[in-house]
């Protein structure tokens, strides 16, 4: 069955930091991996997604998410936060088989001057 | 901002009262979905469908009904619902391939529908 992890409930970090939000998987074969952000009273916003290639994969907002088959990892990442980046993240984890998406329960940013 | 839209955007019912949400999508998708996101909880998919079939019910009480129109709409008909039914509404599309495993389908969300049951 797949599953997706975001071990840490809330990451704290200080503007102009760099900032990771983890993620980990566990799914039959390879893995389609996405990354969705939630501000406020929002829905789901796409941020990036690995399909195949590079394992470096650049999103929107400056972000970018390293996918790591042996650790079967996919974190977020951002060179410098800004206070802005402060939002709830998803992770979301889909086999090749034509399985839903699974999204992991969500890990909020919070980015202080 | 996402071609996918939800109206309303907050809904307040009783016990016994019918409402409908709804969504609509402007990105030419073939496939919509309905979830349910409570707090501190993984979003729950409850309906899918590809090509307006319905492919995907996952478990969800009769209380809770689809329509699938056409490829733009989505209907999520509602009816004595339960306190803990409350939750934000998500709808979502994408554009699938009937090969299921050649679909990176990106699934685009609306901003929600925030209900709460009295």
């Amino acid at each position: 069955a797949q599953s997706v992890a975001q071990p840490e409930d809330q990451v704290n970090v200080a503007e102009g930091n760099p900032l990771t939000v983890k993620c980990t998987y566990s799914v039959s074969g390879n893995p389609y991996l996405f990354w969705y952000v939630q501000y406020p009273n929002r829905g789901l916003q796409f941020l990036l997604k690995y399909i195949t290639g590079d394992n470096l994969v650049k999103g929107s907002y400056g972000f970018e998410a390293e996918f790591n088959k042996s650790q079967t990892s996919f974190h977020l990442k951002k060179p410098s936060a800004l206070v802005s980046d402060s939002a709830l993240y998803f992770c979301a984890v889909r086999d090749r088989t034509g399985g839903k998406l699974i999204f992991g329960q969500g890990t909020e940013l919070s980015v202080k001057p | 901002e996402t071609g996918v839209t939800q109206t309303p955007r907050h809904l307040v019912m009783g016990m016994t009262n019918k409402k409908s949400l709804k969504c609509e999508q402007h990105l030419g998708h073939n496939a919509m979905y309905w979830y349910k996101q409570s707090a501190k909880k993984p979003l729950e998919l409850m309906f899918v469908y590809n090509f307006k079939e319905q492919t995907e019910n996952n478990s969800v009480p009769s209380r809770f009904s689809p329509e699938c129109p056409n490829s733009s709409h989505l209907f999520l008909h509602l009816h004595t619902l339960q306190p803990e039914d409350s939750a934000l509404y998500l709808c979502a599309s994408s554009q699938v391939t009937r090969d299921s495993s050649t679909s990176t389908d990106t699934q685009y969300f609306g901003p929600g529908t925030r209900l709460t049951v009295l």
